[in-house]
């Protein structure tokens, strides 16, 4: 079965300094990944995916994320980290194909906090 | 950004009603999915659809039921209200076919809190 880990429940930075959330996953093939953002009471959006080709991605908002197959992780990334994006972040791998096609598990999220 | 609605978006219920969550989505998508989401935690799916007349039971075993009768609709229902049906309730749409129609947009959920 499929599986998300992402290590840390809470992250603090300071507005202005860089950014990486980590997630580790667990799937037997080539997986599709995402980072999603939440905000409070809000539902989720896509903040940037992984299909095939290039292991860096790039998404909305600034934000990129790395897939090394080699550590099964699919890190997030910011160079300088805004206080709007004071947030939840999800991470969720995707299945490619059989019964379970389409559907996503997602990772605990991280809580983002963003000091002045 | 695909347009997916949820109403209510908050609903306060006292135990026993019957409630039903709306999700609508003006994107033609295919697949239509129900998460549930305690405060703090992961999405768990609990109902998923690939199309008109086919609903599946996702991962959590939840005592709602979901219908499709319309491409747009994915209606959520709860019989019966219980305390432990106090939750965030999200809905997301995906497209048929392909690697990259994989990819979920979500509604803004609704948070049910039953008394």
């Amino acid at each position: 079965a499929q599986s998300v880990t992402q290590p840390d429940i809470h992250i603090t930075v300071s507005e202005g300094a860089s950014l990486e959330l980590r997630c580790n996953y667990s799937y037997g093939a080539t997986p599709y990944l995402f980072w999603y953002v939440q905000s409070p009471g809000q539902g989720l959006q896509l903040l940037l995916k992984y299909f095939s080709g290039d292991t860096l991605v790039q998404g909305i908002k600034g934000f990129e994320a790395e897939f090394k197959r080699s550590q099964s992780s699919f890190n997030l990334r910011k160079p300088s980290v805004h206080w709007s994006d004071a947030a939840e972040y999800f991470c969720a791998v995707g299945n490619a194909g059989g019964t379970s096609y389409g559907k996503l598990t997602f990772g605990q999220g991280t809580i983002l906090t963003v000091h002045p | 950004e695909a347009d997916i609605y949820q109403t209510p978006r908050y609903l306060v219920i006292g135990t026993g009603k019957k409630i039903t969550l709306e999700c609508s989505q003006t994107m033609g998508h295919d697949k239509m999915y129900w998460y549930q989401q305690d405060p703090g935690m992961e999405l768990h799916l609990i109902h998923y659809s690939y199309g008109v007349n086919s609903t599946e039971k996702g991962d959590l075993s939840s005592e709602s039921t979901v219908s499709r009768i319309r491409t747009e609709h994915f209606p959520l229902t709860l019989e019966s209200a219980r305390p432990s049906h106090t939750s965030q309730y999200l809905c997301a749409s995906s497209r048929r076919g392909g690697a990259s129609t994989d990819t979920q947009y979500f509604g803004p959920g609704t948070r049910l809190t039953v008394l």
